[in-house]
């Protein structure tokens, strides 16, 4: 059982470009939480989805970030417009179910650079 | 914020001693977790304590749980240098929203 997957693991994009950021969840994991990571800092929540549908995106900035979780294939974070200040480590986690007191497991994180 | 505080931010000890980091929160939880971060890399979950427990143990590691204080703690018992890493803790109330705290970096020295 492969762990949770994100590529890319580095990311280089210019301003104004679109960042696009895969994760993979464990099998049979349905539940996927996206987190930003600036450095020498913690991790800050963003986004919590499942299958098809966000449960609660409270962390997300409100335009150019948005981020999906469909029925076949990957989470995808998707960043619009990337300015310099959304570089850092996006690291995306999976779980059952934290309600149920599972653990979440984490990916090795894309390190953005917006140059 | 309901963002977790962890005391202290740094910490540098020699390896053997023993190492605590203390984590404080607001909000009532479901269960309180705690992970750890290598230089650049991803999360290591390490132990989780559910609300109605009060100590947990994981070889090394012992945790500690008070839901009246609100606050948990990590004790690092005879510290090696490869456990030199930042530590986090981590917590789930209503909604299944996983909460980091601010962390705290672990330095252990030969």
């Amino acid at each position: 059982n492969a762990g949770v997957m994100q590529n890319p693991r580095h990311l280089v994009r210019r301003r104004g470009q679109e960042a696009r950021l895969r994760c993979s969840p464990m099998k049979g994991h349905s539940h996927v939480y996206w987190y930003r990571q600036l450095p020498e800092e913690g991790l800050k929540f963003m986004v919590y989805l499942q299958k098809e549908n966000i449960i609660d995106e409270s962390g997300m900035p409100k335009e150019r970030f948005s981020a999906e979780f469909p029925k076949e294939g990957p989470s995808i974070l998707r960043i619009q417009q990337v300015v310099r200040g959304d570089s850092a480590a996006y690291f995306c986690a999976s779980s059952l179910d934290l309600d149920g007191n599972t653990e979440a497991f984490f990916g090795q994180g894309t390190r953005l650079t917006v140059v | 914020s309901q963002q977790g505080e962890e005391d202290p931010q740094a910490l540098s000890i020699q390896e053997g001693e023993n190492a605590t980091m203390n984590c404080s929160y607001k909000t009532s939880i479901n269960n309180l977790q705690w992970y750890r971060q290598n230089s650049g890399r991803g999360l290591v979950h390490l132990i989780l304590i559910r609300s109605n427990e009060r100590e947990k143990h994981s070889g090394r590691l012992r945790v500690t749980l008070d839901t009246s204080k609100k606050s948990s703690s990590l004790l690092i018992t005879a510290s090696r240098a490869a456990d030199t890493a930042s530590y986090f803790c981590a917590f789930t109330g209503g909604g299944n929203k996983l909460t980091f705290g601010t962390g705290t970096q672990l330095k252990v020295e030969l």
